[in-house]
């Protein structure tokens, strides 16, 4: 079956610290992938996106994300966290075939230290 | 502002008690969908609509029915809810495009639910 595992629950960094989110997924081929942040009380907002092409992304507010198609992987970065970002962040991907239909991670709530 | 609209914002309801949550969107949006988000387990499908007059099934629908009379309006009703429907409730839509199953979803801002 299809899956999206965010191992970190919980991440705590200090304002101006690196920043690194990880996302594996579980699927046949490689899907659509996507990343999302949300800001307390709100819904959630579309930080980048993979379809194809070069593996590196860059999003909004400075976050990057690479894919790495011999790990599963869609890791989140960013060089050097702010407090705006503290938020939760979730990890997509679709299925290429199929139905239209999202599965996303548990999600990761980043705390920034000042 | 262009976007989707969902109400209430929050609500207690008492168990056994019928309940609709409103989304609205001004996108014309052909899909829509309905979440339910869930501290340690994200967010979970509950029903989607790809088109007006069309529905399915998601996840999690047991429990939850929904219908699509227009293209603007999704609502999501509980008929007699249960203390474990306690949850965020969030409401997306997604643009078309020509390969519309990688486009991205716009999410409301959520009605918060409390079953007693």
């Amino acid at each position: 079956a299809q899956s999206v595992t965010q191992p970190d629950i919980h991440i705590t960094v200090s304002e101006g610290a690196s920043l690194e989110l990880r996302c594996n997924y579980s699927y046949g081929a490689t899907p659509y992938l996507f990343w999302y942040v949300q800001s307390p009380g709100q819904g959630l907002q579309l930080l980048l996106k993979y379809f194809s092409g070069d593996t590196l992304v860059q999003g909004i507010k400075g976050f990057e994300a690479e894919f790495k198609r011999s790990q599963s992987s869609f890791n989140l970065r960013k060089p050097s966290v702010h407090w705006s970002d503290a938020a939760e962040y979730f990890c997509a991907v679709v299925p290429t075939s199929g139905t239209y239909k999202y599965i996303f991670g548990t999600g990761t709530r980043l705390k920034v230290l000042a | 502002i262009a976007g989707i609209t969902q109400a209430p914002t929050s609500q207690i309801l008492a168990a056994g008690r019928h309940m609709t949550l409103r989304c609205t969107q001004d996108m014309r949006h052909n899909a829509m969908y309905w979440y339910r988000q869930d501290l340690g387990l994200g967010l979970r499908l509950i029903h989607y609509s790809n088109t007006a007059g069309t529905t399915g099934k998601g996840e999690v629908p047991d429990g939850y029915s929904v219908s699509r009379a227009n293209t603007d309006d999704f609502p999501l009703t509980l008929a007699s809810a249960v203390p474990s429907q306690t949850s965020v409730y969030f409401c997306a839509t997604r643009p078309p495009q020509k390969v519309s199953y990688n486009s991205p979803l716009h999410f409301g801002n959520g009605t918060r639910l409390t079953v007693t």
